[in-house]
């Protein structure tokens, strides 16, 4: 069965102190890593997805990278519009049949900046 | 480009009632998948369709069910309401192909309350 874990659960930095986010995973045969922010009452909001071991992508403040047993969201000089709940989710081996297009989510990482 | 639409954005139901709820994905996804979200929980699979066939099915009961219609648009219905079925329901769109890329993005739910 795939397993997210991520961590901490919550997270509180000052504006500008930089962090990292972490999501450790298993599964069998990963097909994608998918990075995603949410506010409260609203749906999660795409970030990142990562598909192989020592892949990075960023976006603004965010970098995103993949290990063969974890990934890490990096928080650069992160300000208060910042905060949200930041969730990991994993997509396993798509088979010849196109299925197996679910997400299995971590239970998220609380980020809260501070000004 | 138009987001992935869900309605309505609240329904509050009493025990023992079925509810129905409505997902319009981007244009020209042919994935539509369903996630149930609780603070105890996080977020958990339900189903996925595709070209109106139901590809994948996560472990939630029977009184759970879903279509997918012609146009892509998908619809949720929860029989025999019991008051853990209280949650945020998510509704996520695709491309759906095995091939290239895989991102699914979220509407920003329907907020359920069992009375």
């Amino acid at each position: 069965e795939d397993q997210v874990t991520q961590s901490p659960e919550a997270l509180r930095l000052q504006e500008g102190e930089s962090s990292s986010l972490n999501c450790s995973y298993t599964v069998s045969g990963l097909r994608g890593l998918f990075w995603y922010r949410q506010d409260p009452g609203k749906g999660p909001e795409f970030l990142f997805t990562l598909y192989s071991a020592g892949e990075e992508k960023e976006k603004e403040r965010l970098k995103a990278t993949l290990t063969k047993k974890e990934s890490f969201l990096h928080i650069t000089a992160p300000k208060p519009e910042d905060s949200a709940t930041y969730l990991c989710a994993v997509q396993a081996e798509i088979n010849s049949g196109g299925s197996n297009y679910k997400l299995t989510f971590g239970k998220g990482t609380l980020l809260t900046v501070n000004p | 480009k138009a987001g992935v639409t869900q309605t309505p954005r609240y329904l509050i139901k009493t025990r023992g009632q079925q509810v129905t709820l409505s997902c319009s994905p981007i244009s020209g996804h042919r994935s539509v998948s369903w996630y149930q979200q609780t603070p105890g929980q996080g977020l958990q699979f339900l189903f996925e369709y595709f070209s109106e066939t139901q590809r994948n099915k996560g472990n939630f009961p029977g009184r759970f069910s879903g279509r997918q219609f012609s146009n892509s648009r998908s619809e949720m219905n929860v029989s025999t309401l019991e008051l853990g079925d209280s949650a945020l329901y998510l509704c996520a769109s695709s491309l759906g192909q095995p091939w290239g890329n895989t991102e699914a993005f979220f509407g920003q739910g329907t907020r359920l309350t069992v009375v």
